[in-house]
């Protein structure tokens, strides 16, 4: 059974950092890419980043480029999404999501749960 | 970015209504289109890959259909176990985009 549980959200103030987390399990971590996708309270859905399966190629939107960080830890089964000098606009629920394939964002077939990062003083 | 506008907003249809949700793109996507259901409190689930595959397990009332910049999300049945927010979603841009939503109402 494929499971992904986010953790490391909470409340932050604006200029401060926070590294989520998000542990996988039931498919082969290599084999596929790993996305983040965000939503504001009341809002759609953002994309934010991913990380092919090899690990050697990322991407990032333009809303998060520069500030965000996104790693994996293959002995762990683990996606990081380092998150710099965070900003009251990047408040939103943060969703880690498998892709269907190996190398670039496309097809997310399984999401995590989600956790909540607050940015406010 | 290729931009996603998906219409309407919302919608409120009687249970067994066909219900039709439709999703345009700013630019040529082929085929590399999405559809997910997001139900409230809840992560988003994907129902349609490609435009038009059903995703393994999800019934067959949802279909969709399109290709190029027009694309067409349909419930054939509506249940009330269907309410939620479905978003579209292109994936030709690795700069992965969603369309706004639409949230479906049972009247």
């Amino acid at each position: 059974e494929v499971q992904l549980v986010e953790s490391g959200g909470g409340l932050v103030q604006p200029g401060g950092s926070l590294r989520l987390s998000c542990a996988v399990s039931g498919f082969t971590f290599s084999g596929h890419a790993m996305n983040w996708v965000r939503q504001a309270p009341g809002k759609g859905l953002e994309w934010v980043s991913s990380i092919s399966g090899s690990g050697g190629t990322t991407y990032y939107a333009d809303s998060v480029k520069g500030r965000f960080t996104i790693s994996k830890d293959k002995s762990k089964n683990t996606v990081f999404l380092q998150m710099n000098s965070l900003r009251a606009e990047d408040t939103a629920v943060y969703y880690c999501a498998k892709d269907q394939g190996p190398a670039v964002p496309g097809t997310f077939d399984y999401w995590g749960q989600g956790t909540l990062v607050s940015v406010s003083s | 970015d290729i931009q996603m506008t998906q219409s309407p907003s919302s919608l409120s249809a009687s249970v067994g209504d066909s219900v039709t949700i439709t999703c345009q793109a700013s630019q040529d996507i082929t085929n590399y289109l999405n559809w997910y259901q997001q139900k409230p409190g809840k992560a988003p689930k994907l129902l349609i890959y490609d435009a038009s595959d059903l995703e393994a397990g999800v019934p067959s009332r949802f279909s969709g259909s399109g290709s190029v910049t027009d694309f067409t999300f349909t419930i054939s049945s509506l249940q009330p176990e269907d309410v939620a927010t479905y978003y579209c979603q292109q994936y030709d841009d690795v700069l992965v985009t969603f369309g706004g939503g639409t949230k479906v109402e049972i009247k």
